[in-house]
């Protein structure tokens, strides 16, 4: 069974930074990209990036230029993503995704909550 | 920057047809997935490359895309059913999603 598992939940302060796992099973991790969507309460998908878990090549949406970080670890079949400078404005649900064979995100994590709150 | 347009909100009666629709420009030359979400989950793939189902999928669930506007359409809907859709498509090497529509089943 192929299954992307997440770190839990995190309550961070208004300029601190996050760092949100997304640990790979049942497949080859390096075959297929990951990416990382967020949702903000009761807000739609937004896509944030992307890493080729192959060669570590990354794409950011100029949203999050500057302040998302997407690494992965090949051993640990984990890819991660920081998001630094927090604001409220990013209190939301981050989902990593992989995006498999047919260019489709055929696989999700269940979600990392993260608050950012005073 | 590319956008994708859903309306917010579609209803529909057990049993009936629902279409959602999802509109780009020149939408018909990209592929279409498409995502069901129900509250407190993850997102499901429902459809890729327009109108394809992955294995598990009902085959209630269909898509269509073409000119400026990608469809999808569940035939016999359930009460089951009832999620936010999201429409998905590449520009550029980044990925856009629609803002989501909401299915009702009355």
């Amino acid at each position: 069974q192929v299954h992307l598992v997440q770190s839990g939940a995190e309550v961070k302060k208004p300029g601190a930074s996050v760092k949100v796992s997304c640990k790979a099973s049942g497949y080859t991790f390096t075959t297929y990209p990951i990416h990382w969507v967020r949702q903000a309460p009761g807000q739609r998908l937004e896509w944030m990036g992307w890493i080729n878990a192959g060669n570590g090549n990354t794409k950011c949406s100029q949203k999050f230029h500057g302040r998302v970080i997407i690494t992965r670890d090949t051993s640990a079949s984990t890819a991660y993503m920081d998001v630094s400078s927090l604001r409220s404005e990013d209190t939301a649900v981050y989902y990593c995704a992989r995006v498999g064979p047919d260019s489709a995100f055929d696989i999700w994590g269940q979600g990392t909550m993260v608050i950012v709150s005073s | 920057s590319y956008d994708l347009s859903q309306p917010p909100s579609v209803s529909v009666s057990p049993r009936q047809t629902a279409s959602i629709t999802c509109s780009g420009d020149k939408l018909g030359d990209k592929y279409v997935s498409w995502y069901q979400q129900k509250p407190g989950q993850s997102p499901v793939l429902v459809i890729f490359q327009d109108n394809e189902r992955p294995s598990g999928i009902p085959e209630r669930f269909s898509g269509s895309n073409t000119g400026n506007t990608a469809t999808l359409t569940i035939s016999g809907t359930q009460a089951m059913d009832e999620a936010d859709y999201y429409c998905q498509a590449w520009d550029s090497y980044t990925v856009v999603f629609g803002g989501g529509t909401k299915l009702t089943v009355l």
